[in-house]
């Protein structure tokens, strides 16, 4: 089982400031996925990524793989209070990381 | 479509009872799968089933059975409840074991173990 480590574990910043959080590995991902999840729900899927050093985007958020599969970020441009929760990326089902909880202050 | 179902949302053991948490999807997805998550923690998986009839231990098994009953019902079964298995619960399905599908979430169980 890999061990996905995110970071930070938890980051509290102003409506309208860039962030950017990290999941890390010693293992090669085969894919990554990246999750948000509400205080109440379960994760809902954000982004997948496959190819090394592939850039997606989704509104104002830019997902980046690394070019050697072992590490992904998450980047948000001008946060908003509705981007506020618990950020998980997934290894193929099986392992999830540690998760980052954000919280934006309006 | 209701997606995931799962039932009851919150419950409340004592030490050495069991009980069976019970899950449902509507989306004829082959692939079912319990997780658990502890405070401020990520997702921990239990059990999966990568098809009908076929069930594997995942990360932390120990303490749990399941029972693919059909395509549609994924059920946990807790035999001899303990504190430590105290925790959110979560089923999970998707539309194959595959690469890169989407994970579809029930809305989870609350359970407290006394």
């Amino acid at each position: 089982t890999q061990l996905l480590e995110q970071s930070p574990q938890f980051l509290s910043i102003q409506e309208g400031e860039n962030l950017t959080v990290y999941c890390n590995s010693s293992s090669v991902f085969s894919s990554l996925q990246w999750y948000r999840q509400e205080p109440g729900e379960g994760p809902v899927l954000l982004v997948t990524v496959v190819t090394g050093g592939e850039v997606k985007k989704l509104k104002r958020l830019t997902f980046q793989f690394g070019d050697a599969r072992k590490d992904s970020s998450l980047h948000i441009t001008a946060a908003q209070p509705g981007d506020t929760g618990l950020y998980l990326c997934n290894h193929e089902k099986l392992t999830f990381g540690t998760g980052t909880r954000l919280t934006i202050i309006p | 479509n209701a997606g995931v179902t799962q039932t009851p949302k919150f419950q409340v053991l004592k030490t050495g009872q069991s009980m069976t948490l019970q899950c449902a999807q509507d989306m004829n997805h082959n692939s079912m799968y319990w997780y658990r998550q502890d405070p401020g923690m990520g997702l921990r998986l239990i059990y999966y089933s990568a098809s009908e009839g076929t069930t594997d231990k995942g990360e932390v098994p120990n303490g749990y059975n399941v029972s693919r009953l059909n395509k549609r019902e994924f059920s946990l079964r807790l035999e001899s409840a303990a504190p430590s298995q105290t925790s959110v619960y979560f089923c999970a399905s998707t539309p194959t074991a595959s690469q890169g599908e989407k994970l579809f979430f029930g809305s989870g169980t609350q359970l407290s173990v006394l």
